[in-house]
């Protein structure tokens, strides 16, 4: 079993849309939780961490269940400049180093 | 500021061969991590420095891979001799603090390596 799982999409939106990510994780010593985004041939960059109780920055929210081991990305009123991959991240208990699912791609179109 | 910069950005080199990855940290930070992806996987963890000691090898994945990180700045990762499975992006990262705390780690561009 993967530590971390995501459906690899595409999940193809048109603009305006609103679009949900799933991801879960196996390890329940799992302690920090994260959304990164990477554009095609670029390098992941920190899209915003995910809290136990949820927390929204702008269109996006994230959403934490410890019980389930899920963990959920919500973006509202899709924007072109949405289109990415977008990687759940996991960080261990005592450990620095992150743990990362293979990604969902997003593709917003006009 | 700088951002995580590293050297070459793509490498073409033949099975046997040695390739050596540099990486520079943004200036400051203590922490540097290596992590690889390759070909329809995810992106996987290989070694973490603090300053110029290894915290954490338990990525690597065999001992054709020696990392560096002489004087706590940048990092080197050697592959010799190459095989067809190092194949991949190589990506760097770095952050003041342990993720723990920070609750980030900034990522280079990566250098994408081919073995034919």
């Amino acid at each position: 079993r993967k530590e971390v799982e995501q459906d690899p999409g595409p999940f193809n939106v048109p603009e305006g849309a609103t679009v949900a990510f799933n991801c879960t994780y196996s390890n329940s010593a799992s302690q920090s939780f994260f959304w990164y985004r990477q554009d095609c041939r670029k390098e992941p960059k920190l899209l915003m961490s995910v809290y136990s109780s949820g927390n929204e920055d702008g269109r996006f929210t994230a959403q934490l269940n410890r019980a389930s081991q899920y963990i959920s990305l919500l973006i509202r009123d899709s924007k072109l400049s949405d289109s990415a991959t977008y990687l759940c991240v996991v960080n261990m208990a005592g450990y620095s180093t992150l743990t990362f699912g293979k990604g969902t791609m997003l593709l917003v179109s006009p | 500021e700088a951002g995580v910069t590293q050297f070459p950005s793509h490498s073409v080199i033949e099975k046997g061969q040695t390739v050596t990855l540099r990486c520079d940290p943004i200036s400051g930070h203590d922490n540097l991590y290596w992590y690889r992806r390759v070909m329809g996987k995810e992106i996987k963890f290989l070694l973490h420095f603090v300053k110029e000691s290894k915290q954490d090898e338990s990525g690597m994945p065999n001992n054709r891979f020696l990392a560096e990180r002489t004087g706590g700045t940048y990092s080197t990762l050697k592959v010799q001799p190459a095989e067809l499975e190092d194949s991949g992006v190589y990506f760097c990262a770095s952050s003041p603090l342990p993720v723990l705390v920070s609750n980030e780690q900034f990522f280079g561009p990566g250098t994408r390596l081919t073995v034919l």
